[in-house]
């Protein structure tokens, strides 16, 4: 079964840290850039790493530069996101999300998504 | 960065077309990619590159651009249709951006 699946969610204080984990199943995980996307609570969804699918290119969004980090296990078919000195705004679920390749090239749309897992940076 | 502007509400009657728009200055010379949430699920691709729809996207489904608008269109809107839909682009820099949400009523 073609399926993400988060882990690591949970309650941290402002200036703690968190890493999120997402596992592939179901297809040929390095071959397929992959994304950490989130929602904060009734917002709209924002964009937050890409990692390439051999892992050796990384960006994120200025909100998170600095202080997330993106990596990426071909050999376990594992992405993470190391979420260090958070922010009460950080608070949002977190998914993971895959590029959109057909049999011609791959894109910069998403077209796998897991459930998400909820980060909440809270006193 | 950029920003992509989307209504934030639309509403459309059971058989209607629905039509969104996404606004970007750096449109003209970006794809733009649609999605659609329904409440407590995750985003589902609705159309890649501008007017491409991804395998098991019914065809009353359809997107395009003109200058620094692109436009999601929803033909035979259904209640099944109403959910929040969102534009998305990247440019070259690796930097990607989700419009600001438009959530559809079907009244």
């Amino acid at each position: 079964q073609v399926q993400l699946v988060e882990s690591g969610g949970g309650v941290v204080q402002p200036g703690g840290s968190l890493r999120l984990s997402c596992e592939a199943s179901g297809f040929t995980f390095s071959t397929y850039g992959m994304f950490w996307v989130r929602q904060g609570p009734g917002k709209g969804l924002e964009w937050v790493a890409v990692n390439s699918f051999e892992g050796s290119k990384k960006f994120y969004s200025d909100s998170v530069k600095g202080r997330f980090t993106i990596s990426r296990d071909n050999s376990k078919n594992t992405l993470h996101l190391q979420m260090d000195s958070l922010r009460p705004e950080d608070t949002a679920l977190y998914y993971c999300a895959r590029a959109y390749c057909n049999e011609n090239a791959c894109t910069d749309a998403l077209d796998l998504w897991g459930q998400g897992t909820m980060v909440t940076v809270s006193s | 960065s950029y920003e992509l502007t989307q209504p934030p509400s639309v509403s459309v009657s059971p058989g209607q077309t629905a039509r969104i728009t996404c606004s970007g200055d750096a449109l003209p010379t970006l794809y733009v990619h649609w999605y659609r949430q329904r409440p407590g699920q995750a985003p589902v691709l609705l159309i890649y590159k501008d007017n491409e729809r991804p395998s098991g996207i019914p065809e009353r489904f359809s997107g395009s651009t003109s200058g620094t608008t692109a436009t999601l269109t929803m033909h035979a809107v259904q209640a099944e249709d109403e959910a929040d839909y969102y534009c998305q682009s990247a440019d070259n820099s690796g930097t990607y951006v989700f419009g600001t949400g438009t959530k559809v009523s079907v009244l």
